[in-house]
């Protein structure tokens, strides 16, 4: 079954950037997640790449897909104190429906 | 804009009470989940139904049960609340695919048994 792991908290100072990494198990065709939770709130997608991806950009956030290492970052520019909240790494199996979540990262942005 | 509502944003009970969460959606999604969500173990997921009246066990179903008798609309019930059920309880949908498709989270609920 999938496996999926990350750090479980992660401090920087705003401007910085910060990066959170994961990683997961499976092997097969695979769709990889980033999911944010501010507080009190449900998780809200961020971006998803494909496993036959390296990297995909989308503004601020940058991830990168190291397939042979099964290793996923979020890389996230500038980060400002709104980016404070917790990050979900998740993966699901091309041809499933179910989503198997990681610990999540709670990411502090020191003003 | 498109909703999942949760029943409750927060609830308590007591041990051997028979507790009822429900989650609504509207956007006409075939999957839906229930996830329970605790401090350094992430989320992990209960049950799911892929249609009305069907149901999969997740990873941890035991003291648990669930009803989707309309599509827009998936129950979590516990039998009989224990203090180990203290936790947040996400409700989350997504249409039914075999790509990357989203999951819609809910608020959540965050019960406490006592």
């Amino acid at each position: 079954g999938e496996d999926v792991e990350q750090s479980l908290f992660l401090s920087v100072r705003e401007g910085d950037s910060s990066v959170i990494n994961c990683t997961y198990t499976d092997s097969s065709s695979t769709y990889l997640y980033w999911y944010k939770q501010e507080p009190g709130a449900g998780l809200q997608l961020l971006t998803y790449i494909f496993s036959n991806m390296d990297m995909k950009q989308d503004q601020r956030l940058t991830v990168l897909l190291n397939k042979k290492d099964k290793h996923l970052s979020l890389r996230i520019a500038d980060t400002q104190t709104g980016d404070s909240a917790i990050y979900f790494c998740a993966e699901k199996v091309r041809g499933y429906q179910k989503v198997t979540f990681g610990t999540g990262t709670k990411l502090q942005v020191i003003p | 804009d498109v909703k999942v509502t949760q029943s409750s944003r927060y609830l308590v009970k007591r041990t051997g009470e028979k507790v009822f969460l429900e989650c609504v959606q509207d956007m006409d999604h075939e999957n839906m989940f229930w996830y329970r969500q605790d401090p350094g173990l992430g989320l992990r997921l209960i049950y799911f139904s892929y249609d009305v009246k069907m149901k999969e066990k997740g990873d941890i179903p035991e003291g648990y049960s669930v009803s989707r008798e309309k599509k827009e609309r998936f129950s979590l019930i516990l039998e009989s609340a224990s203090t180990n059920q203290t936790s947040m309880y996400l409700c989350a949908n997504s249409p039914r695919g075999t790509g990357g498709e989203t999951q819609y989270f809910g608020p959540g609920t965050r019960l406490l048994v006592l």
